[in-house]
C-alpha cells in the first residue's frame, strides 16, 4: 500500500509570496495532521483535520491556514512568507481523529522542504 | 503545559555496543502515549517505539527498549547491538489519550542525533 505523499518536495519562495502544500493520505485514513520543522528542532504542530473539518491548531498565526477535501487529501497554505518559514513540513495521516481510549497511530510523510529567500 | 525534553543534542556509539537516549516529559493528564521516532536523513520520520501509560511493563521492539518511569516522567531509549542504519535523528514524542481540543496532537523533544561508529 501507498504511504503518505507530499508534493513538491523541495519549494524555493521569496518573501511575502503565498505557498501550497500538499499531502495524499494513506488509503482509508480520514485524518491529516500538519507540522513544522525548522533545522534543528523537533516538529511543532500546526494543524489537525478529520472528516473535512479542522479539529486543532497549534500556535501559528493566521497566515496559516488549510483545509481537508472530500478524499481526505489536504492542503497547507502558507500567506505572506517570512523568512522564518523555511522549514520541514510534515504531514501524517492516521485512520481516525479521536486519541480515545486506543492508540490511534500516525503515519508521516516524507515531507516537503520550504525556503524563503 | 505539555513538554518533551530530551537533554542531549548528540549521542555515539561503536557498533554492536549498546546506547541509552533520555527524555523527560511534563504533563497533568493521566491518559497518554510516548513514542521514539527515528528521523534518517531521508527526512522520513519512522516510529521506533510506543509505550501506553497505563501499562507498568517497559515496551520491547528487537533491539530497541524503553525504561519508562511514569512518576519521574521518565522515558528512555535502550539501543542493543547498535548498527550503521541506526544512526539518525530520535525524536521522543508524546500525545496525550483524554479527549480534548488537542487530540491527535503529537508533542516532541528536540531531537538527539546518533552516530553509530564501525
Amino acid at each position: 500500500d501507498a504511504g503518505v505523499t507530499q508534493s513538491p518536495t523541495h519549494l524555493i519562495k521569496t518573501r511575502g509570496q503565498h505557498v501550497t502544500l500538499r499531502c495524499s493520505p494513506i488509503s482509508g485514513h480520514k485524518s491529516v495532521s500538519w507540522y513544522q520543522q525548522v533545522l534543528g528542532q523537533g516538529p511543532q504542530f500546526i494543524f489537525q483535520y478529520y472528516e473535512k473539518e479542522e479539529r486543532g491548531r497549534g500556535n501559528f498565526p493566521d497566515r496559516f491556514s488549510a483545509r481537508q477535501f472530500p478524499n481526505y487529501s489536504s492542503e497547507l497554505n502558507v500567506n505572506a512568507l517570512l523568512l522564518g518559514d523555511s522549514a520541514l513540513y510534515l504531514c501524517a495521516s492516521s485512520r481516525r481523529g479521536l486519541a480515545g481510549s486506543s492508540y490511534n497511530e500516525q503515519f508521516f510523510g516524507p515531507g516537503t522542504r520550504l525556503t524563503v529567500l | 503545559a505539555q513538554t518533551v525534553t530530551q537533554s542531549q543534542p548528540e549521542m555515539s556509539v561503536q557498533e554492536a555496543e549498546t546506547v541509552t537516549l533520555s527524555c523527560t516529559y511534563d504533563t497533568s493528564e493521566s491518559d497518554y502515549y510516548l513514542f521514539w521516532y527515528k528521523q534518517p536523513p531521508s527526512r522520513q520520520m519512522i516510529l521506533v517505539i510506543r509505550q501506553e501509560a497505563y501499562k507498568q511493563q517497559n515496551a520491547t521492539e528487537n533491539r530497541f527498549s524503553v525504561n519508562f518511569q511514569k512518576a519521574a516522567k521518565s522515558f528512555s531509549l535502550k539501543i542493543s547491538d547498535s548498527q550503521l542504519g541506526d544512526a539518525a535523528m530520535y525524536f521522543c514524542a508524546y500525545i496525550p489519550g483524554n479527549r480534548g481540543s488537542t487530540l491527535g496532537r503529537l508533542y516532541f523533544g528536540r531531537g538527539t542525533q546518533l552516530t553509530v561508529w564501525p
